[in-house]
């Protein structure tokens, strides 16, 4: 069966440019979340959503991301005004239940780099 | 705060050997769940084991087998019998029972050599 998939796998954007970062959880998945790495570290906690409920958006670092998740399926993560910090791989995970002892299924990760 | 710490940055050992990555965490919550992850290189994060933190015996998937100290806070991961294809990045990671978020340590770049 298909996995989590990410579009696209690489996107370079020059300072000051929109994005917009997409994630197709497993099929029938409720749980859908997206992290951010940066070089050499580990993920760091972007967002949460439960179906279509954004339940958790505590780890956006500024208000300049946004994600949307309209149907409870494809989830888009979009950056606004891009900054050269915001250069990171954007990993998406989902989850068919909603608990912690649920196993978080990952895509391959989008690379952003801002120039 | 809640925080992961793996204090091994990168390790090395030969192909066959056994070899023990460790983590710590900080929390004061009573409810949660510490999992392992394995980053290869093509950089798809898969789980490797999970415990619960209510759960006394330690939790063991063929090879890899975790050394859960409750009081102590630590969580290590030992992988037997180590394969060529154990190459990767691990990261411990924990979830309490309150809140969605995974909080991840910093990673343990694990290198085996033929």
């Amino acid at each position: 069966g298909a996995g989590v998939s990410q579009s696209p796998r690489y996107k370079v954007a020059k300072r000051g440019q929109d994005v917009a970062l997409r994630c197709d959880p497993i099929s029938g998945h409720v749980s859908l979340f997206w992290y951010q790495q940066a070089l050499g570290q580990g993920p760091e906690f972007l967002t949460y959503f439960q179906n279509e409920a954004q339940l958790d958006k505590s780890g956006l670092p500024s208000d300049r991301f946004f994600a949307e998740r309209p149907e409870g399926s494809v989830s888009t993560l979009k950056i606004q005004r891009t900054q050269q910090e915001d250069s990171a791989v954007y990993l998406c995970a989902s989850s068919p239940g909603q608990g912690p002892s649920y196993e978080q299924y990952f895509g391959p990760g989008t690379r952003l780099t801002v120039t | 705060a809640q925080t992961v710490t793996q204090s091994q940055p990168e390790m090395s050992v030969q192909e066959a050997e056994t070899v023990t990555l460790s983590c710590t965490y900080d929390t004061s919550e009573n409810n949660y769940y510490l999992f392992w992850y394995k980053q290869p290189p093509s950089r798809q994060m898969i789980l490797v084991i999970r415990q619960e933190a209510y759960k006394q015996q330690n939790a063991t998937e063929n090879r890899f087998s975790v050394n859960f100290q409750k009081a102590a806070k630590s969580f290590s991961l030992k992988i037997s019998d180590s394969q060529l294809g154990d190459t990767a990045m691990y990261f411990c990671a924990f979830r309490p029972d309150s809140n969605y978020q995974l909080i991840w340590g910093a990673g343990t770049k694990l290198i085996i050599k033929p």
